[in-house]
């Protein structure tokens, strides 16, 4: 069965501290999709990235980066410098194929607080 | 360029009845779903659509039914009203390639009293 986990509920940080957002996943299947997206206060959700299962490579995009590691199940979500502008419920979500594009599970969500 | 509109945004409803919540596209994506957000259990699929005139179930159907007529809407409806569906729905479409993951709906907050 597949499952994501983000076992932090809340952060809190004060701006321009680093912050690392947990995500744990569970499949059986080999190739599968992950995903990460931000939803704001004011409660859109936005796609920030998708990496498939045979790219391990992490990917940095300003002050975003993943890490995304089979071995331990793992793709974990780092912000530098953090700003109050990245005060949001980050979600993690995972699909599998052949459905791969559309039929995701989320984790439950962490929220993340910067304070100014 | 809309991308997915969600209409209405807000929706209160009595126990046992029943209601359409629209969402259209305008992006020419062949795929749809709708999802519940509930505290703390993140999202959850409720049916989704491949393609016009193809849907399927996902994790939480049961109390809602969908339609894809053409490639643009896919309203939900729910038959019979329930505390229960007290949620914030979003609808979502994505290209057959799903590279950039799902564009979402703004949503819709139903309370069910």
């Amino acid at each position: 069965a597949q499952k994501v986990t983000q076992a932090q509920t809340e952060i809190s940080v004060v701006e321009k501290e680093d912050v690392t957002l947990d995500c744990v996943y569970e499949t059986r299947d080999t190739t599968y999709y992950l995903f990460w997206y931000k939803q704001p206060p004011s409660g859109e959700l936005v796609f920030l990235i998708r990496r498939n299962s045979f790219d391990e490579q992490n990917e940095i995009s300003g002050r975003y980066s993943w890490n995304f590691q089979k071995s331990t199940s793992s793709f974990n979500f780092t912000i530098t410098a953090s700003q109050v502008v990245d005060s949001a419920v980050y979600f993690c979500a995972l699909s599998e194929e052949p459905a791969g594009t559309y039929k995701y599970i989320f984790g439950t969500g962490t929220r993340l607080k910067v304070l100014a | 360029n809309a991308g997915v509109t969600q209409t209405p945004k807000f929706q209160v409803l009595k126990t046992g009845q029943s209601m359409t919540l629209q969402c259209a596209q305008d992006m020419n994506h062949e795929y749809m779903s709708w999802y519940r957000q509930d505290p703390g259990m993140g999202l959850r699929l409720i049916h989704y659509s491949v393609g016009a005139g193809i849907t399927d179930q996902g994790e939480v159907p049961n109390g809602y039914n969908v339609s894809r007529s053409t490639t643009e809407d896919f309203p939900l409806r729910l038959l019979s009203a329930a505390p229960s569906q007290t949620s914030v729905y979003f609808c979502a479409s994505t290209t057959r390639t799903g590279d950039y993951g799902y564009t979402f709906g703004s949503g819709t907050r139903l309370t069910v009293v």
